[in-house]
């Protein structure tokens, strides 16, 4: 069964909403989980490292303060997309790693923004 | 940053056969990893490898890491439309505590 999970699996939003995306990791505690995106046809690029209790690491290009990250709790990171446009319609996926290193994924998330 | 080339792009196999794909990296690589993705879906765990030389098995999937831990191949042998989907490898940059950076996907099709 799924060990992270991921929700909502879809969501629509209007244009200049925001919208929150939450990741769980189901039956360990994960102190660090990563925030990707997937473009139609293309692999995944790493958004940010999400640290419980701290401030996410984000990558090269990414807007922080568009994409907000919280990691509350050792089970909990969430990405909230921010006064979301069109162009920020994607499949976002987020996973942790466990312990010895495996690193498993969430179902992923898509967001329609219209 | 490490760039990871994933070969070849696309694969059509008839059922029954075998088949491999390679994942090759500009650097040394500390921990490889192979999922499985339907587009648009989860990435599926499929296996990870850490040591020069490892191989592991699952099933029909065997994986390996050469010695000098800059090239994994994933081989499939007797192939089902089960094993259909994207093929993604992805590796970390050192001590565990780093993103993946995948490669672009093998998309396997499974010819009856």
């Amino acid at each position: 069964g799924a060990v992270v999970s991921q929700h909502p699996s879809r969501v629509i939003c209007k244009s200049g909403t925001s919208v929150k995306i939450e990741c769980r990791s189901l039956d360990f505690q994960a102190t660090t989980m990563f925030w990707y995106r997937q473009f139609p046809k293309q692999s995944l690029m790493l958004m940010a490292t999400s640290n419980e209790g701290s401030k996410a690491t984000y990558e090269q290009g990414v807007e922080k303060d568009k994409f907000l990250i919280n990691h509350a709790s050792l089970t909990l990171s969430t990405l909230t997309v921010t006064s979301a446009h069109p162009e920020d319609s994607s499949f976002y996926i987020c996973s942790a790693r466990r312990s010895g290193n495996t690193i498993y994924f969430g179902e992923g998330s898509w967001l329609t923004v219209v | 940053s490490q760039e990871l080339e994933q070969s070849p792009q696309s694969l059509i196999v008839q059922e029954g056969k075998n088949l491999t794909i390679n994942c090759t990296s500009s650097k040394t690589l500390y921990g490889l990893y192979w999922y499985k993705q339907k587009y648009g879906e989860g990435l599926i765990f499929l296996m990870m490898l850490q040591k020069g030389g490892e191989e592991k098995s699952h099933e029909k999937i065997t994986a390996k890491l050469d010695e000098k831990k800059q090239q994994s191949s994933l081989h499939i042998t007797a192939s089902q439309p089960s094993h259909a989907g994207i093929y993604l490898c992805g590796a970390g940059e050192g001590g565990g505590a780093d993103g993946l950076t995948f490669g672009k996907g093998t998309h396997l099709i499974i010819q009856p």
